[in-house]
């Protein structure tokens, strides 16, 4: 069974850190990794990721994806109050249709 | 903003009664999916659609039918609405792009069974 697992399941930190989510995968097929922010209403997308090693920055944002040992972190510099949010990981299966298999997500507070 | 549209965004319904929501989309893609959000289980897939009239099912597909007569939209049913089906539904398109697909989610529509 396809599996993605995040961690910590929730984070609070103060204004001003630097926090580093987590997400491995155990599935058949992989194609892409991405992630997605949700605050009270829609995920809005952050990033995909494809291949290994390969950093992708947005800001304060950034995430990198290992291949080998099947997993990707997403790190957040100098947090805000508006980085509060769930953090969503999701793996895009190959299988044509490209569903996505999401983990629970991590909660992160930032606290002022 | 993938132009999508849910409706409606709120419902309160009773437990037995069909329920339909619909997914409006205003740029012609051609994969849309329906997915449910709850505590404890993230989003799950429900039903997807790869064009008019082709649809499949989801992790999650029991109770829920999904007809999609043209490419603007695409509709998730309650065949009988039961408590277990409240929850956050959000309908997603997928975006085609030279390094990968990307999945975009409408706003979402809040369903409470009674």
């Amino acid at each position: 069974e396809d599996k993605v697992v995040q961690s910590p399941l929730s984070l609070v930190v103060h204004e001003g850190d630097t926090v580093t989510l987590n997400c491995s995968y155990e599935v058949t097929n992989f194609r892409s990794l991405l992630w997605y922010k949700q605050e009270k209403k829609a995920p809005t997308f952050l990033f995909m990721l494809t291949s290994s090693g390969i950093e992708k920055k947005s800001g304060r944002l950034s995430s990198i994806l290992d291949k080998k040992e099947l997993f990707s972190i997403l790190n957040i510099t100098a947090t805000q109050t508006g980085d509060s949010a769930v953090y969503l990981c999701a793996v895009v299966l190959n299988f044509g249709n490209e569903k996505l298999t999401f983990g629970t997500g991590t909660r992160l507070t930032i606290i002022p | 903003d993938a132009g999508i549209t849910q409706s409606p965004r709120h419902k309160v319904t009773e437990t037995g009664t069909p329920v339909t929501l619909r997914c409006h989309q205003t740029e012609n893609h051609r994969y849309m999916y329906w997915y449910r959000q709850d505590p404890g289980h993230g989003l799950r897939l429900i039903h997807y659609s790869y064009g008019v009239k082709d649809t499949d099912k989801g992790e999650v597909s029991d109770g829920y039918s999904v007809s999609r007569s043209k490419t603007e939209d695409f509709l998730l049913t309650l065949e009988s609405a039961t408590s277990s089906q409240t929850s956050v539904y959000f309908c997603a398109i997928r975006l085609q792009g030279a390094a990968g697909n990307t999945i975009y989610f409408g706003e979402g529509s809040w369903l409470t069974v009674v």
